[in-house]
């Protein structure tokens, strides 16, 4: 099993759409969490932590159920500009590995 | 702005050549530096932890004598690939934590396209 999962993808949404990612990981130990943005052939750019009572920036909210092992993403009145690759990370306790997710593509279109 | 440093973009050589690849730390100390590799259509992997002043830690599967890894400055860590093959042409990126506290998140590099003829 991998240590963490996402959903595979790709999602195909219209604009203006609300589109929700999931992501498992397996290490119960597992302390901090972020969801991440790739653009296609550049680096990953942190699009915010998660945080344990969830938090929100703008049209994204990420939440955190410990208790299940998952870590969600919702996008909402989805933007052409949204179009990407959404990485879920997990930083696991010592050494401060940080490990991803496959990524999950998002194609927002007018 | 970027907080991380990583030259060169890219990089085309031939087989059995070396590459090296700097990553900068710009505003801040790292002594902890990561560096992950991303073939096309798949995730980042973790390939070495860099710690400054000791040896790197490598991923399992992940040949240290391949792979030369120098972080001889709290700003500065180096990866070397060594006698590169084709299989070697990747697109490496580096990443740092802005400081030690156990949630800070990864700054990335903005990665070093391989490509090895």
């Amino acid at each position: 099993r991998k240590e963490v999962e996402q959903d595979p993808g790709p999602f195909n949404v219209p604009e203006g759409a609300t589109v929700a990612f999931n992501c498992t990981y397996s290490n119960s130990a597992s302390q901090s969490f972020f969801w991440y943005r790739q653009d296609c052939r550049k680096e990953p750019k942190l699009l915010m932590s998660v945080y344990s009572s969830g938090n929100e920036d703008g049209r994204f909210t990420a939440q955190l159920n410990r208790a299940s092992q998952y870590i969600s993403l919702l996008i909402r009145d989805s933007k052409l500009s949204d179009s990407a690759t959404y990485l879920c990370a997990v930083k696991s306790t010592g050494g401060f590995k940080t490990i991803f997710g496959a990524g999950t593509r998002l194609f927002v279109k007018a | 702005g970027a907080v991380v440093s990583q030259h060169p973009s890219w990089v085309i050589c031939k087989s059995g050549t070396s590459v090296k690849i700097e990553c900068r730390s710009l505003d801040f100390q790292a002594t902890t530096m990561f560096w992950y590799r991303q073939f096309p259509k798949q995730s980042l992997m973790l390939m070495a932890t860099s710690n400054e002043g000791s040896k790197a830690t490598y991923e399992q599967g992940v040949e240290k004598d391949k792979f030369l890894i120098n972080h001889a400055s709290l700003t500065l860590s180096t990866l070397t690939v060594t006698s590169a093959h084709p299989e070697d042409s990747s697109f490496y990126i580096c990443s740092a934590p802005r400081d030690s506290e156990y949630n800070s998140p990864l700054h990335f590099g903005n990665g070093t396209r391989l490509t090895v003829t």
